[in-house]
């Protein structure tokens, strides 16, 4: 499967620290999604990597794409409370497979 | 901004019953997803669906459900009888062509009892 892993599985830090997170995945891709899920609601689409990228910026958010090492990293820069939620990164086209997730705390 | 968007957001049904999940899809977009997440559990793929037919299922898509656009905006899951593992919430998706963005919508968390 082109299953992704998001590692570490929680992170906490201070507010106005970067966090970043990582992710595996086992097959080659077309392009890598990260996603945003507060708790108990949806997915927030945030950022498409395409596989002929290495990296792309939106707003505090830097996603990079390693597809010799099948990873992809998040980093969110001066995080906020409001960054506070679980991320996941997924692959595949018509047939999304997401990873576990990172379960993200911004600790005011 | 376009948003998908689905009813209700929380339904509460008894074991055996039909249930009828709602989803109204961005308005250009030609590919509609279900997926469903299990309490503390990864976002699973059930479906994808294009041009009136379904395209992709997973092995969870058996013959307890069915998709359907009814017409030209919704896009529904329908889950006959219903068991207690199917609690969880659903998410419906869309998106312009398979390898674009993905958006979802809130959710629909079913309940059954």
């Amino acid at each position: 499967s082109q299953q992704g892993e998001e590692d570490p599985q929680a992170l906490s830090i201070q507010e106005g620290e970067n966090a970043t997170m990582n992710c595996s995945y086992k097959t080659s891709i077309n392009n890598l999604q990260w996603y945003r899920q507060n708790s108990g609601r949806g997915l927030v689409h945030l950022i498409l990597i395409r596989s002929n990228e290495r990296e792309k910026h939106s707003g505090r958010l830097r996603v990079t794409l390693d597809t010799s090492k099948k990873s992809s990293s998040l980093l969110i820069t001066a995080s906020r409370a409001a960054d506070t939620a679980s991320y996941f990164c997924a692959t595949g086209a018509q047939k999304l497979v997401f990873g576990q997730g990172t379960r993200l705390t911004i600790n005011p | 901004e376009p948003e998908v968007t689905q009813t209700p957001s929380h339904q509460v049904t008894q074991m055996g019953q039909e249930v009828i999940l709602r989803c109204v899809p961005i308005s250009n977009h030609l590919y509609f997803y279900w997926y469903r997440q299990i309490l503390g559990q990864k976002v699973e793929f059930l479906v994808s669906f294009y041009n009136n037919e379904i395209s992709e299922k997973s092995e969870i898509f058996d013959d307890q459900f069915s998709v359907e656009r009814p017409d030209g905006s919704n896009f529904t899951l329908k889950i006959r009888s219903t068991k207690l593992e199917d609690s969880a919430m659903y998410f419906c998706a869309s998106s312009s062509f398979p390898q674009a963005e993905a958006f979802f919508g809130q959710g629909t968390r079913l309940t059954v009892v």
